[in-house]
């Protein structure tokens, strides 16, 4: 496997479910985000993780949970969604430590395919 | 007024043609610039990266950055079939670089 992987690729699910999304970057790289992309709007930063800590948690509902159990993995956990959760939630990489103390901010975000989730 | 305006397209244009997509802003204190293309069920991959004003050129392509009028675009020469994708702008400011506030993209056709 190469870059950044998504598992998996679709997802349906109810409202009372509870499922997790997996993201494996195979990169070395130190730093994972997740994004939501809803259909005709911007890519939204939901969470940031810098060597395992998270850096950002950009007012994203409880009802999402992430994940960093070390730099390679990153999981968002989900719970007692709202169809208009109904989104492509993108995983990215980079290789900066973007929030730390001393860390360096910009680099290229190296994203992975997504995974479609519906909402019922 | 979002951040970052981006007209959604389609843009449909014939093969060879010169494409130009265009994104404005109204945070001044943007001065990363990136223009990523997204193909379809897939995620989005770095074209384009720019600090600052000015222009870049890497083969068919030229980023140009104009802060005084919070203006960027991309340019697209001898386009072909497999250009077509959604085009997406991002910016970033100095003291939150990691913090990518992206357009909403342009869908880009491009005709045999």
């Amino acid at each position: 496997e190469t870059g950044v992987t998504q598992t998996p690729r679709h997802l349906v699910m109810g409202m009372t479910n509870k499922k997790s999304l997996k993201c494996e970057q195979h990169l070395g790289h130190n730093a994972m985000y997740w994004y939501k992309q809803s259909a005709k709007k911007p890519l939204e930063l939901m969470f940031v993780y810098s060597l395992e800590e998270r850096v950002e948690n950009n007012s994203v509902p409880s009802r999402f949970s992430p994940e960093c159990p070390n730099s390679s993995h990153l999981f968002l956990h989900l719970h007692t969604l709202q169809p208009e959760d109904s989104a492509l939630y993108l995983c990215a990489s980079s290789q900066a430590t973007p929030g730390l103390a001393g860390g360096r901010g910009t680099d290229t975000q190296y994203f992975g395919p997504g995974t479609r989730l519906t909402v019922l | 007024q979002k951040e970052v305006e981006q007209d959604p397209g389609p843009l449909s244009v014939p093969e060879g043609a010169i494409v130009s997509l265009n994104c404005t802003y109204s945070n001044s204190a943007f001065q990363y610039f990136m223009w990523y293309r997204q193909y379809s069920r897939k995620g989005p991959e770095l074209l384009m990266y720019t600090y600052s004003s000015g222009n870049k050129e890497d083969g068919r392509f030229t980023a140009q950055v104009d802060k005084s009028s919070k203006y960027i675009s991309l340019f697209i020469r001898d386009s072909q079939p497999s250009d077509s994708a959604t085009y997406l702008c991002a910016m970033s400011a100095v003291d939150s670089s990691y913090k990518l506030i992206f357009g909403s993209g342009t869908r880009l056709l491009v005709r045999p």
